[in-house]
């Protein structure tokens, strides 16, 4: 089955450090989806790329949808600690339906 | 606009027992999908729901069922609880079923203990 890469699993960074992470499959997708998902409460979107080679910021996030379309990236710039939480990239298993498949995510931790 | 709300928060149960799970989509939207996460396993897709009708299935066994209802709230039903259950169910709803257009919004979970 389609399978996410999500990588690095974890990170401990110091408060105003940049962050990246990044999303590979062996698969192509036609979308990129992250997720950030904070203790206690649902997922939700932070960027969506729906076109290769495309980058997308919101706020200091930045999001990028891979030439090949077999991988994604994720950079935060100056981080806080409100960035503390797990980010998740993911895609559409199957067109023309509102199936998500998941990377294993990263968990982000902040020292002030 | 009120979120996905979802209820109850926290629950626990035995091993055999039966759990019956709500959500209630955004205002307006039809769509709605159940996710179970677990640490060892992430974020697996249960089903999805459109107008009262199941759309698609994740690979989940028949113990594992869903519903949706005319005014597109969704329960989601475990029955014979196995220790491997316990997990946070989240509920996520959409404006544009059947469309790839990113916007899921996901409830807070229910999670569910059983021991």
């Amino acid at each position: 089955g389609q399978q996410l890469n999500q990588s690095p699993q974890s990170m401990f960074i110091q408060e105003g450090e940049d962050v990246s992470m990044n999303c590979t499959s062996s698969s192509i997708f036609n979308t990129w989806l992250w997720y950030k998902q904070d203790p206690g409460e649902g997922p939700v979107l932070l960027i969506a790329l729906y076109k290769a080679g495309e980058l997308t910021s919101n706020g200091r996030l930045t999001a990028q949808f891979g030439i090949t379309r077999k991988d994604s990236f994720l950079n935060i710039s100056a981080s806080i600690p409100s960035d503390v939480g797990i980010y998740f990239c993911s895609t559409y298993s199957i067109q023309g339906a509102q199936k998500l498949v998941f990377g294993q995510g990263t968990r982000l931790t902040i020292n002030p | 606009k009120a979120g996905v709300t979802q209820t109850p928060r926290y629950l626990i149960k035995t091993r055999g027992q039966q759990v019956t799970l709500s959500c209630s989509p955004i205002s307006g939207h039809r769509s709605v999908s159940w996710y179970q996460q677990t640490p060892g396993q992430g974020l697996q897709f249960l089903f999805e729901y459109f107008s009262e009708t199941q759309r698609n299935k994740g690979n989940f066994p028949g113990r594992f069922s869903g519903r949706q209802f005319s005014n597109s709230r969704s329960e989601m039903n475990v029955s014979t609880l196995e220790l491997g259950d316990s997990a946070l169910y989240l509920c996520a709803s959409s404006a544009l079923a059947g469309k790839n257009t990113g916007e899921l919004f996901f409830g807070e979970g229910s999670r569910l203990t059983v021991l």
